[in-house]
């Protein structure tokens, strides 16, 4: 089974915004819109921040948004922030067992 | 309050039996739906989904360590076991427990613990 990929990195000013992409194939981002994704402080546990593609569970702030055309799914962070700096990693689901499958990460800096 | 936090050895040698213990609170597996699943992440590598038990002890492997692999669970305890036998070098990871449940239209790890690194090495 195939990682999803993600750009290794990705950098952005306070204040500015951002998008990271995760591309997979159609037996998993482009066939279902089970697409996830985590916000990681290295040391960390992973924070769950984007489910069913685009929908963000309570207590995410807004400035998250994820969306997915074709096999791509991307990731949105508006309003950059210094905490915001960390590891980002997607997951879908796929039709090939064991029926998840996750991206390599990316990291991101807040110049 | 969901958590999670797995423990077990850092170092392991070559062929040794891995154990490790998630131990979680804010949750039962005895609940219908709940489940918990164990991925790895090997140094500068993606993440890779190992196991998975169910409230229903209903048990699923990733099918390359399946051989290798047992999941089970002390719902008393609130803790989930995974063994990995016959450990390599290439089995070094940062392993992680996460709580997955059914989540809007679909599954999802929505909890995760902060990771263990187990080293392979002799």
């Amino acid at each position: 089974q195939s990682a999803l990929t993600q750009p290794a990195s990705v950098s952005g000013s306070p204040g500015q915004s951002i998008t990271i992409s995760c591309t997979g194939t159609s037996s998993d981002v482009g066939g279902y819109n089970y697409v996830s994704w985590f916000q990681h402080h290295p040391g960390k546990a992973p924070k769950f921040i984007i489910y069913d593609v685009s929908n963000r569970p309570s207590g995410v702030s807004n400035r998250f948004s994820g969306s997915k055309s074709g096999n791509t799914a991307s990731l949105s962070i508006s309003g950059l922030q210094a905490e915001d700096e960390a590891d980002y990693f997607c997951s879908s689901y796929t039709s090939i067992i064991p029926h998840v499958v996750f991206g390599g990460g990316t990291k991101l800096t807040v110049l | 309050q969901i958590t999670l936090k797995e423990s077990g050895p850092t170092l392991v040698k070559p062929t040794q039996t891995l154990t490790l213990t998630c131990s979680f609170s804010g949750f039962s597996l005895s609940t219908s739906g709940v489940g918990v699943g164990w991925i790895r992440q090997p140094p500068g590598k993606a993440l890779e989904w190992l196991a998975l038990i169910y409230w229903d002890d209903d048990k699923r492997y990733i099918s390359s360590l399946k051989n290798r692999l047992t999941i089970t669970k002390d719902t008393s305890k609130n803790q989930v076991v995974l063994t990995m036998t016959n450990m390599d070098p290439v089995d070094t990871a940062t392993y992680y427990c996460a709580h997955r449940i059914h989540y809007g239209s679909g599954s999802y790890y929505d909890y995760w613990g902060q990771g263990t690194l187990v080293t392979v090495s002799s």
